[in-house]
């Protein structure tokens, strides 16, 4: 079984200022997907970045960018300059590279502080 | 284009009642999937389908809950004789293949 593990339930951080969220996951799997996706109060999940596990190179997205160590099955997200836009749900997701669906965690709230 | 839609966005139902959920994914993707979002959780797979065919519906909590998508395009999830605890905001999301998925905004049911 795949499980996905978000240790931070909330966190907070000063506008233009950075900050990094965590990801922990676990599966026997070799080859798999790695997300992250953001969902504002709106509630629209929005992809964020995106990471194949079988690229060592660290994805980067603008601002965004992650931080991926394969073999301590860690995914954590570095958001640069935080915008006021930036305050929402982050979760992080896994899937399989055979797999269809996502497991996710139970997603970080960040809130950009003015 | 257009994103993902569903509709309702909000739905009350009294315990018993049975609810239908539409999902109209991007155009042309082949993949969808259903989501159920508890309050204060991460959503958790319901069910999946490529083009018309249900490939995977592991997710589903009971046998209540049922989901089609006959042409391969619009998905409905239908919820027969709704308890309180299937509340929930109920996600689609679509895929062009099985990778990235795009979600669209959900329908929060709640069940009085």
């Amino acid at each position: 079984a795949q499980t996905v593990t978000q240790s931070q339930p909330e966190m907070s951080v000063q506008e233009a200022e950075t900050v990094t969220l965590s990801c922990t996951y676990d599966t026997s799997e070799n080859n798999y997907y790695l997300f992250w996706y953001k969902q504002p109060p709106s509630r629209q999940m929005i992809l964020v970045i995106r990471q194949e596990a079988y690229k060592q190179q660290n994805a980067t997205e603008n601002r965004f960018s992650v931080n991926f160590q394969k073999a301590a099955k860690s995914f954590s997200l570095k958001i640069s300059d935080s915008q006021l836009g930036d305050t929402a749900m982050y979760f992080c997701a896994f899937m399989k590279l055979s797999g269809n669906q996502f497991y996710f965690g139970t997603g970080t709230s960040l809130t950009v502080i003015p | 284009g257009a994103g993902v839609s569903q509709s309702p966005r909000y739905k009350v139902a009294k315990r018993g009642q049975d609810v239908a959920l539409r999902c109209d994914p991007i155009s042309g993707h082949v993949s969808l999937f259903w989501y159920q979002q508890a309050l204060g959780q991460g959503p958790e797979f319901l069910t999946y389908f490529q083009n018309e065919a249900q490939l995977d519906k592991s997710g589903l909590p009971s046998d209540r809950f049922f989901a089609e998508r006959p042409e391969g395009s619009v998905s409905t999830l239908k919820i027969q004789r709704t308890q309180q605890e299937d509340s929930a905001v109920y996600l689609c999301a679509s895929s062009p293949r099985t990778d990235t998925q795009y979600f669209g905004p959900g329908t929060r049911l709640t069940v009085l």
